[in-house]
């Protein structure tokens, strides 16, 4: 069955230095899609980034890199230069097989950007 | 900029009530979802629905109906509040295309029962 992990429930972090969240999945499916969300106390759902199963390069978005690594079936997000707002919950995502509507969750990092 | 729209924000059963949570999006998303997040567990899906008149079960669908009518609305049903049911609730759209399975998510409703 597909799964995601992730063993850091929570991390710490200086400000503007860099994060890596981990992030594991096990699936049999070929095409798949990972996703990166942020949940700020606020709340919402925010996206971040994402990857597909096929995609050679790693994705990026901004200050956001996914580290893919298809072998070891891994997705980590890696944050650089970390800022205070960067303080989330932060939760790792798989889509099932080529269609949409259904993510399975990871239980999530709590990262905490320190001044 | 509406996106995908939750109500009510809080809401507050005695066991046993019913209730319905009303989702609607106006990106004509073919996909839309529902998910309750309790702390440590991240988010499960609870149903989900690929088009209008088309619904299927999630991993917890238990105590809970619902149906698409039209592609704008997707509504959540509690027939029988339990306490086991306090939880924060998303609904989510995505579609075909882009980043396929990417989420949309509402603000989320907040529900206890007491």
């Amino acid at each position: 069955a597909q799964k995601i992990t992730q063993t850091q429930p929570g991390m710490f972090v200086q400000e503007k230095e860099a994060v890596t969240l981990d992030c594991t999945y096990d699936t049999s499916d070929q095409s798949y899609g990972l996703f990166w969300y942020k949940q700020p106390s606020s709340g919402e759902m925010i996206f971040l980034i994402y990857q597909g199963s096929y995609d050679e390069q790693n994705a990026t978005e901004g200050r956001y890199s996914l580290n893919f690594q298809k072998a070891r079936k891994s997705a980590n997000l890696v944050i650089s230069a970390s800022q205070l707002g960067d303080s989330a919950m932060y939760f790792c995502a798989m889509r099932e097989g080529s269609g949409g509507g259904k993510l399975i969750f990871g239980q999530g990092t709590e990262l905490s950007v320190k001044p | 900029n509406a996106g995908v729209t939750q109500t009510p924000k809080f809401q507050v059963l005695k066991t046993g009530q019913s209730m319905t949570l009303q989702c609607a999006q106006d990106m004509n998303h073919e996909y839309m979802s529902w998910y309750r997040q309790d702390p440590g567990m991240g988010l499960r899906l609870i149903h989900y629905s690929v088009g209008a008149g088309i619904t299927d079960q999630g991993e917890v669908p238990n105590g809970y109906n619902v149906s698409r009518s039209t592609t704008e609305d997707f509504p959540l049903r509690l027939l029988s509040a339990a306490p086991s049911q306090t939880s924060v609730y998303f609904c989510a759209s995505s579609r075909s295309g882009g980043k396929i399975g990417e989420l949309f998510f509402g603000e989320g409703s907040r529900l206890t029962v007491l």
